[in-house]
């Protein structure tokens, strides 16, 4: 079974509308770390926000939030107000454990599209 | 900013030779991983090293070697490149003890083509 599981393959959003990404995860330990990327054309690898399994608040950073439904397995990205730079591939990644060198675990991303 | 460098950032090669690919960490980093991206895979890990000369495998290990003699550089080794090892290959590092809490940063990749 796929352990980060992003079912839209592509997403279409205006400018200044939100949008959610959609992540579900699949792990049996009750320590790990939910992680979301952007990938823009240009091929680089950004890392934009961070969530814990025991963190009881939704992280944010900025325009990204992460909408955590721990019971549901689900982390979903929400970008607010969205921009034109906004547009690029976005992956979720898990880290489970913590034995001092857990790796991470990505999923096969989401494309976003920006339009004016 | 990590300062991670990758080189080669691009390279061309044929079916048989040998490649060696660098990442470059200029802050110490203890913990240094390998990616692979392919279109409809995300990133699969390689290799990962948590110390000079202490490295293990990926979920994609098979055809690749690495070395890390030095805490700065990691290399990532195709014996004898095959044209499924086209890809483009990241770099990342952990800031801190490599634990669920920590974040990876990556470096600016390498596309590497085996024809």
């Amino acid at each position: 079974a796929q352990k980060i599981t992003q079912t839209q393959p592509g997403m279409f959003v205006q400018e200044k509308e939100a949008v959610t990404l959609d992540c579900t995860y699949d792990t049996s330990d009750p320590s790990y770390g939910l992680f979301w990327y952007k990938q823009p054309s240009s091929g680089e690898m950004i890392f934009l926000i961070y969530q814990g399994s025991y963190d009881q608040q939704n992280a944010t950073e900025g325009r990204y939030s992460l909408n955590f439904q721990k019971a549901r397995k689900s982390a979903n990205l929400v970008i607010s107000a969205s921009q034109l730079g906004d547009s690029a591939m976005y992956f979720c990644a898990m880290r489970e454990g913590n034995q001092g060198y857990s790796t991470l675990t990505f999923g096969k991303g989401t494309m976003l599209l920006v339009s004016p | 900013d990590a300062g991670i460098t990758q080189s080669p950032r691009h390279k061309v090669t044929e079916t048989g030779t040998p490649v060696t690919l660098r990442c470059h960490q200029t802050e110490n980093h203890r913990y240094m991983y390998w990616y692979r991206q392919d279109p409809g895979h995300g990133l699969r890990l390689i290799h990962y090293s948590y110390g000079v000369k202490d490295t293990d495998k990926g979920e994609v290990s098979d055809g690749y070697s690495v070395s890390r003699s030095k805490t700065e550089d990691f290399l990532l080794t195709l014996e004898s490149a095959t044209s499924s090892q086209t890809s483009v290959y990241f770099c990342a590092i952990s800031l801190t003890s490599g634990s669920v809490t920590d974040t990876q940063y990556f470096g600016p990749g390498t596309r590497l083509t085996v024809l």
